[in-house]
Formats: structure tokens, C-alpha cells, sequence
């Protein structure tokens, strides 16, 4: 049972360049999440989607976009990267909204020069 | 919107001791409030999490506290191990939609 799987674990990416962050899961959640951690700013969320086909803005939404095609996949894109997204990117879904546990994927560490 | 925050960033303790971690949140419909530990590398992972119909949680050295009234909540770890050192994540949210918000988290160092 792989539970949350992220793509790729790790990157280096120039100025401008875009790329998508691949998250998924395998427990038919419902719900799944984007967050990024940067030190001493703790766990801030990017976007969520409450469902196939949904997506949401959350705390810190600029410069990202996402889409969930697919029930199990959650896809978070970066159009035009800046040095301020270097940072530890999480996914994670949960069976319903945020009041069950969220399960966390292992992270994918981004650094844009 | 809810605003989480957690005491101290940091903290050291002697092994054996015990460690505790506070939170308080502001939106007072939120009842539901979980505790997350990150392992160095790795991502965040469920410890502990209590509802607002209870006081207290407790499963084996770690206990949390919820008092709504002050709306803070707190993490009691006892006989701490070397392999409590990660770091702590508390979290609130409310019935719906909602998000789980979190706090900015909190480094437990056990020193054996």
C-alpha cells in the first residue's frame, strides 16, 4: 500500500522555467492538498480540491496552478518559477474534509536559481 | 479565517523528561484538533488528535489537552527517547470543507 506518492523527490530549476509536481494516492480519498514548508513558517496551504474536478484556493495560491483530472492524481503546476517557491512541497489527501487525518506524501524538495 | 499558534519553536529536554507543546487557535467553531510529527526527510504523521466533546486524549506517553473555553490546546509527551526529537505540527479545523490550518510547528531535541 503506497498510500501518497510524489514526483519527482527533488529539482533545480532556473528563473522562468515552469514544471508540474505530480501527487498520487491510492486510498480513493476525497480530498487531497497541496503545502509548502519553508522554515519557521510551518505547513502553508497552496490549493486543495474537495473532489474530482474541484479545485480551491488556499493560504498562498499565487504563482501556482492546479487540476485533479482524476480522482487519485493531484497536479500542481508552476508556470513561471521565482526564487521565492524554492521551498518543501507536500501533498496530502484525506477521506473526507479537514477534520480526519491527512496523510502526507514524502515531500519534493524544489530549489529555483 | 482560523489562526493557529504554537509555543515554543524550539525545545530541549533531557531524556526521560517530559516535553510540552501549546497551541491556541482563535476560531471558535473549530473542533477538531490533530498533532503531527515530522521525522527529518520525511512527511508529516498523525500522533494524536482530539475532538471537542473530550478533554483529554491519552495513548500511551503522549497525552493532548483541549480547553475551548481558552481555546488552547497542548501536547504532553512523558518519558521522552531520543526518538521523540522531530519536529511537532499542532492543527485545528471545523466540520465542512475546511482545511486543517497549522501551527508554524515546534523542534523537539531529546538529549540522551
Amino acid at each position: 500500500n503506497a498510500g501518497v506518492t510524489q514526483t519527482p523527490k527533488f529539482r533545480v530549476l532556473k528563473t522562468g522555467q515552469s514544471m508540474t509536481l505530480l501527487c498520487a494516492q491510492d486510498m480513493n480519498h476525497e480530498y487531497m492538498y497541496w503545502y509548502r514548508q519553508d522554515p519557521g513558517m510551518g505547513l502553508r496551504l497552496i490549493h486543495y480540491s474537495v473532489g474530482e474536478g474541484t479545485t480551491a484556493k488556499g493560504e498562498v495560491p499565487d504563482g501556482y496552478n492546479v487540476s485533479r483530472l482524476k480522482k487519485q492524481n493531484f497536479l500542481l503546476g508552476l508556470e513561471s518559477a521565482a526564487p521565492s517557491q524554492t521551498s518543501v512541497y507536500f501533498c496530502a489527501s484525506s477521506v473526507t474534509g479537514g477534520n480526519t487525518e491527512a496523510f502526507f506524501g514524502q515531500g519534493t524538495r524544489l530549489t529555483v536559481v | 479565517g482560523e489562526n493557529v499558534e504554537q509555543h515554543p519553536s524550539t525545545l530541549s529536554v533531557q531524556e526521560g523528561d517530559s516535553a510540552v507543546i501549546k497551541c491556541t487557535y482563535s476560531d471558535s467553531a473549530s473542533n477538531y484538533f490533530p498533532w503531527y510529527k515530522q521525522e527529518l526527510g520525511k512527511g508529516p504523521q498523525l500522533i494524536i488528535d482530539i475532538r471537542s466533546n473530550v478533554g483529554e486524549k491519552k495513548d500511551q506517553r503522549i497525552a493532548v489537552t483541549l480547553n475551548k473555553t481558552a481555546k488552547h490546546f497542548s501536547l504532553h509527551i512523558t518519558e521522552t527517547q531520543p526518538e521523540d526529537s522531530a519536529v511537532y505540527f499542532c492543527a485545528a479545523s471545523k466540520t465542512g470543507n475546511t482545511p486543517l490550518v497549522f501551527g508554524k510547528g515546534t523542534r523537539l531535541s531529546v538529549i540522551a
